[in-house]
């Protein structure tokens, strides 16, 4: 399995433009979660979809932020307008939907915004 | 309210000596917890987990954990530390789906 893929691996970008991150679970897991990390707030809980549909999104900060998951295997979380303050490593994640299964990071996207 | 408190931020290690990360959880029932590994500018991987049962346990790239319920810790051990394991490792507990994780902690290993 190629297991989570991510794009882009990097992204630099200018304060206002809009930001697309996309994701491909692993095949067959039916969980999704996409976190953020930064050297101030650490491994940060965005929003987790289970068979596509959204179920927590307690952790988007603000409503710049938008995550879709149209199919089982893609998903986008979109930042509109960015700001420099978005700036960090976004990972996506996935897992099966069982209580305790181990969830399988991407690479993760790294974002910078000037 | 979970959470979890790694209270080491740094670690350096000689090449070959021990290796004990701590990680204390709060949480009203019995947790599921993990320990994960970040490679830098990788994503994180999974070196064990614990549910139930034996409150020790063992992982890939020769790692163990062990859950104390009374110290409400899950500690992360390793006999001989290798050059290869200077990485960051994160302690996450979960209730369900979602995990809940610590601030990391990263390990620096001198020769």
């Amino acid at each position: 399995d190629a297991g989570v893929i991510q794009s882009p691996r990097h992204e630099v970008t200018e304060m206002g433009q809009e930001v697309t991150l996309r994701c491909k679970p692993i095949s067959g897991h039916n969980s999704l979660f996409w976190y953020r990390q930064t050297m101030m707030r650490g491994l940060e809980l965005l929003i987790y979809f289970n068979n596509n549909v959204p179920i927590d999104d307690s952790g988007m900060p603000e409503d710049r932020f938008s995550a879709k998951m149209p199919n089982a295997s893609f998903s986008t979380l979109k930042i509109q307008p960015s700001e420099p303050r978005d700036s960090a490593v976004y990972f996506c994640a996935s897992s099966l939907s069982r209580i305790g299964e181990t969830q399988y990071f991407g690479p993760g996207t790294r974002l910078l915004v000037l | 309210a979970q959470s979890v408190t790694q209270p080491d931020i740094h670690i350096t290690v000689s090449e070959g000596a021990s290796l004990e990360l701590r990680c204390n959880y709060s949480y009203g029932a019995t947790p599921y917890l993990f320990w994960y590994v970040q490679s830098p500018g990788q994503g994180l991987q999974l070196l064990l987990k614990y549910f139930s049962g034996d409150t020790l346990v063992q992982g890939i790239k020769g790692f163990e954990a062990e859950f104390k319920r009374s110290q409400s810790s899950f500690n992360l051990r390793k006999p001989s530390v290798h050059w290869s394991d200077a990485a960051e490792y994160f302690c996450a507990v979960g209730p369900g789906y979602a995990l809940n994780f610590g601030k990391g902690t990263s390990l620096l290993v001198t020769p």
